[in-house]
């Protein structure tokens, strides 16, 4: 079976870009979630969707954060206009349900110049 | 809201000896305890998981229990590998959704 696969793996930003990272959940799971994790902070919840239902936008993330699931196979994080301070990795992981685990993709490391 | 706590940020420990990861946590739901365990340009991958109280856990050498006395899921092993080095997160969720709430994460070194 396929894992949760994201591309791309690396990206260059300049700043004020818009940038579009992509996510595909492991099949028939109805979990998704958006992570970015940095050194200083740690793993920080960007958004969160259940059955394709966004259920968390992650507050402090909204203004230029902007998440996406159109069908249950396929996940979009936007970031527009990108900052230098947005450099970091992005991880889409999914789970099947309440309390399962959730599998994490291998992330995408954003760095925005 | 959820917590988690951390307190170690790096923990060094030479091959062979036993280590002890702390993680507390609050919540007013019923909670579930997750480790992760994240390699050096790896994903994080589940370690444990438990929402029985007072009940060890174990999984490659490494366990914990879940104490909802003391709010506390540590996670130990008896004699840690270079292999072990790696960034280990503590995570919450409850009966009330699905979301994690991470904890600040301890990095492990092993040195020969």
């Amino acid at each position: 079976d396929a894992g949760v696969t994201q591309t791309p793996r690396h990206e260059v930003a300049e700043k004020g870009q818009t940038i579009i990272l992509k996510c595909e959940p492991v099949s028939g799971h109805n979990d998704l979630f958006w992570y970015r994790q940095t050194k200083i902070q740690g793993l920080e919840l960007l958004s969160y969707f259940r059955s394709k239902s966004l259920m968390e936008d992650g507050g402090a993330f909204k203004d230029r954060f902007k998440a996406e699931m159109l069908n249950s196979s396929f996940s979009t994080l936007k970031i527009q206009p990108t900052e230098p301070k947005d450099s970091a990795v992005y991880l889409c992981a999914s789970s099947l349900n309440n309390y399962a685990e959730q599998f994490f993709g291998p992330g995408t490391r954003l760095t925005v110049l | 809201g959820d917590s988690v706590t951390q307190t170690e940020g790096l923990v060094t420990l030479t091959k062979g000896l036993p280590v002890m990861l702390n993680c507390t946590y609050q919540t007013t739901y019923s909670p579930f305890l997750f480790w992760y365990v994240q390699h050096l340009n790896e994903a994080p991958k589940l370690l444990l998981k438990s929402s029985t109280d007072n009940k060890r856990t174990e999984h490659q050498g490494f366990y914990a229990t879940l104490h909802k006395s003391s709010s506390s899921f540590h996670l130990q092993k008896s004699s840690v590998q270079l292999s072990d080095s790696a960034l280990y997160f503590c995570a919450l969720s409850h009966n009330a959704g699905a979301k994690l709430t991470f904890g600040g994460g301890t990095r492990l070194t092993v040195r020969p």
